[in-house]
């Protein structure tokens, strides 16, 4: 089973409205990633979060940590056209000095209708 | 700065044939790793380094050879290509926070 769950897989919103995608794990997460990914490119990274109940917001996107530090949400208010992509969550596994084993979520797909 | 680059962008290959995607990184970063991404499989890491002359398997290194000279360079090296290794493969780097992704190399192996 996948260590970190993503949900929901895909996503269909029309534009102007809001949605969330969130990211779920089992164990504590010591670094939370969010990158997006346009479809057939790289990775863009997005936010990191590491405090238990962190909110960090950049442009019109949310993202949060919840107190557990197991699970977070990513927002996006008002969506647009340019929010579509793959939202990818990524988490340290380890925290060991610069042994980095980052694990990641399947990615939720965004299609944003004009 | 450039970043990440990756090259080849593309490529095809036949069965058994060996080739090498090259990584370059022009921050400093002393951490490097591959990732090769599949439908419903997510990212998977093959190996990674944490500085020159240090290398460590990741979760799918079967087939893949790596090598670390230098901080900037992280080649992948593909012995002999499998149709199972047919995949889109990004490299990244990072000093201590996030990841930087290259753009990506979709190899095809018939």
């Amino acid at each position: 089973s996948q260590e970190l769950e993503q949900s929901p897989q895909s996503l269909i919103v029309q534009e102007g409205k809001n949605l969330t995608i969130n990211c779920t794990s089992s164990k504590t997460l010591y670094g939370l990633y969010w990158y997006k990914q346009k479809y057939g490119e790289g990775l863009i990274f997005l936010m990191m979060l590491q405090k238990g109940g962190e909110e960090k917001s950049h442009e019109k996107i949310t993202a949060k940590l919840d107190e557990k530090k197991q699970q977070s949400s990513l927002h996006i208010t008002a969506s647009q056209p340019s929010h579509a992509g793959i939202y990818l969550c990524g988490a340290d596994s380890l925290l060991a000095g610069n042994n980095r084993k980052l694990i990641w979520g399947l990615g939720t797909s965004l299609a944003v209708n004009p | 700065n450039a970043g990440v680059t990756q090259t080849p962008k593309f490529q095809v290959l036949k069965t058994g044939q060996s080739m090498t995607l090259q990584c370059a990184q022009d921050m400093n970063h002393e951490y490097m790793s591959w990732y090769r991404q599949d439908p419903g499989m997510g990212l998977r890491l093959i190996h990674y380094s944490v500085g020159a002359g240090i290398t460590d398997q990741g979760e799918v290194p079967n087939g893949y050879n790596v090598s670390r000279s230098t901080t900037e360079d992280f080649p992948l090296r593909l012995l002999s290509a499998a149709p199972s290794q047919t995949s889109v493969y990004f490299c990244a780097s990072a000093l201590t926070g996030e990841l930087f992704f290259g753009e990506g190399s979709r190899l095809t192996v018939l």
